[in-house]
């Protein structure tokens, strides 16, 4: 089974403070994405990494950058933590569709257990 | 970017009774439909997609969706829902001809199934 670790379940930072999120997958998969989970806004995109030390801006990217040194971890960093960024975030991968294939992708993207971030 | 509406934040339903979440979606391109379940303090699991093909998809736990394209629907239902069903369930998008493969996410609706 495809395992994605978020190694921090729940934290409790103060405003200003600079913030870790980190994710590691351990099924090889050359896509990785950062979302943010509000109540009632559902899941939004904030960064994703389609390979080693690649990145691009998801929706929401202010306030936060990643790190995507090795291919299996995708960090997430709140450079000065604020109040308004206490959220659950949820890392998520999957594979590129195949070779050949024009490029779409249905393949089913897996989710960690979730980080919940609390700033106060 | 894509727009997905689920219509109800919340359904309350009673135990073995059937359900329905209603999803729509718009989309000037072709699409790779989702949902996924969301248990109290977890992740996301994936239900069921659809890709291509017979346009009544079938997922686990005995849930199910019905493709729609002329309404841009993807509803999901079950006949006869258990407690152990309540959650928080996600509509998603992706686009096909993406080599991304990134998801658009509903609002969500949180399924209550009272005994």
């Amino acid at each position: 089974d495809v395992k994605v670790t978020q190694s921090s379940r729940y934290l409790v930072k103060r405003t200003g403070e600079k913030v870790f999120l980190e994710c590691v997958q351990d099924m090889d998969h050359e896509n990785m994405f950062w979302y943010r989970q509000d109540p009632g806004l559902g899941l939004r995109l904030i960064y994703f990494s389609y390979d080693v030390k690649m990145k691009e801006k998801g929706d929401i990217p202010e306030g936060y950058s990643v790190s995507r040194e090795k291919k299996e971890r995708f960090s997430l960093i709140l450079e000065s933590a604020s109040t308004n960024q206490t959220s659950m975030y949820l890392c998520a991968s999957t594979e590129p569709p195949p070779s050949g294939t024009g490029g779409s992708s249905g393949n089913t993207i897996y989710f960690g257990e979730g980080s919940w971030l609390t700033v106060v | 970017a894509q727009s997905v509406t689920q219509l109800d934040s919340q359904v309350p339903v009673f135990e073995e009774a059937p359900v329905e979440l209603r999803c729509n979606y718009s989309s000037s391109v072709s699409v790779y439909l989702f949902w996924y379940v969301q248990y109290p303090n977890q992740g996301l699991q994936l239900l069921l997609k659809y890709l291509s093909g017979s346009t009544l998809v079938k997922g686990i736990n005995g849930f199910e969706a019905e493709f729609n394209k002329s309404q841009t629907s993807f509803h999901l239902r079950k006949p006869s829902v258990h407690i152990s069903d309540t959650a928080e369930y996600f509509c998603a998008v992706s686009v096909r001809g993406s080599t991304l493969g990134r998801l658009y996410f509903g609002r969500g609706t949180q399924l209550t199934v009272w005994p």
